[in-house]
């Protein structure tokens, strides 16, 4: 079965600290991998997305990078985070088992800059 | 441009019956999704339409209406546990991303 696995699922930094969030999924390959965020309240909004290995897409020029070293694995970094950096983190893939008509997302991970 | 609009909270009885409402506008449509996301969880898939009509699935059914731009998640014998935000997302055919709405924050009340 395809699953995905995101961590941490809390996480609380001060300002100007680097960031590692690691998304790793499962049950499948060469899958198209999405890092949102999501502000309270709000909808979901695409900060990168990759097709492959050290494929990345940026959709929004901000203090955040992502890197793919593995098939199925996706990092998101910041080498000094902002407060308004905080906000809920979600990485997710579309299953082409099914036509890539059903997205997965991974636990979420909650990150409060301080 | 881009644009999806669904109503930001609703409130309705358990037992009941309720429609969450989305109209989007998109240069290029290839899908619309519901999706269900209970306060710090992550969001769960509930219907993909790409076809006008009515898909059902269980207590939950989604319709599709691509010339009006429109679509609506019907929830039948709502149960406490539905209470939940309702997110609405379609699909851009140019470069294949999910455009997301707000949400819509159901509450049920006994």
């Amino acid at each position: 079965s395809q699953t995905i696995h995101q961590w941490p699922a809390t996480l609380v930094q001060p300002v100007g600290s680097p960031l590692s969030l690691e998304c790793t999924v499962e049950g499948t390959s060469n899958p198209n991998l999405y890092w949102y965020r999501q502000a309270a309240g709000r909808g979901l909004q695409l900060l990168f997305y990759s097709v492959g290995i050290g494929q990345i897409s940026s959709e929004v020029p901000q203090n955040l990078s992502a890197s793919r070293p593995q098939d199925r694995q996706f990092i998101l970094s910041s080498k000094k985070l902002l407060l308004s950096d905080s906000g809920f983190y979600l990485c997710a893939f579309f299953s082409r088992d099914r036509g890539e008509t059903e997205a997965f997302f991974g636990q979420g991970t909650r990150l409060t800059v301080v | 441009g881009q644009n999806i609009d669904q109503p930001t909270e609703m409130t309705a009885t358990e037992g009941a019956i309720v429609q969450i409402n989305c109209t989007y506008q998109t240069s290029g449509f290839n899908g619309l999704f519901w999706y269900q996301q209970h306060a710090g969880e992550a969001p769960t898939f509930l219907s993909y339409n790409v076809l006008d009509g009515l898909e059902e699935k269980g207590r939950f059914s989604s319709f599709l209406s691509r010339s009006k731009g429109y679509s609506y998640l019907l929830l039948k014998e709502l149960q406490m546990k539905d209470s939940a935000s309702y997110l609405c997302a379609v699909r851009d055919r140019s470069n294949y991303q999910l455009i997301w709405g707000a949400g819509t924050k159901l509450i049920i009340k006994p």
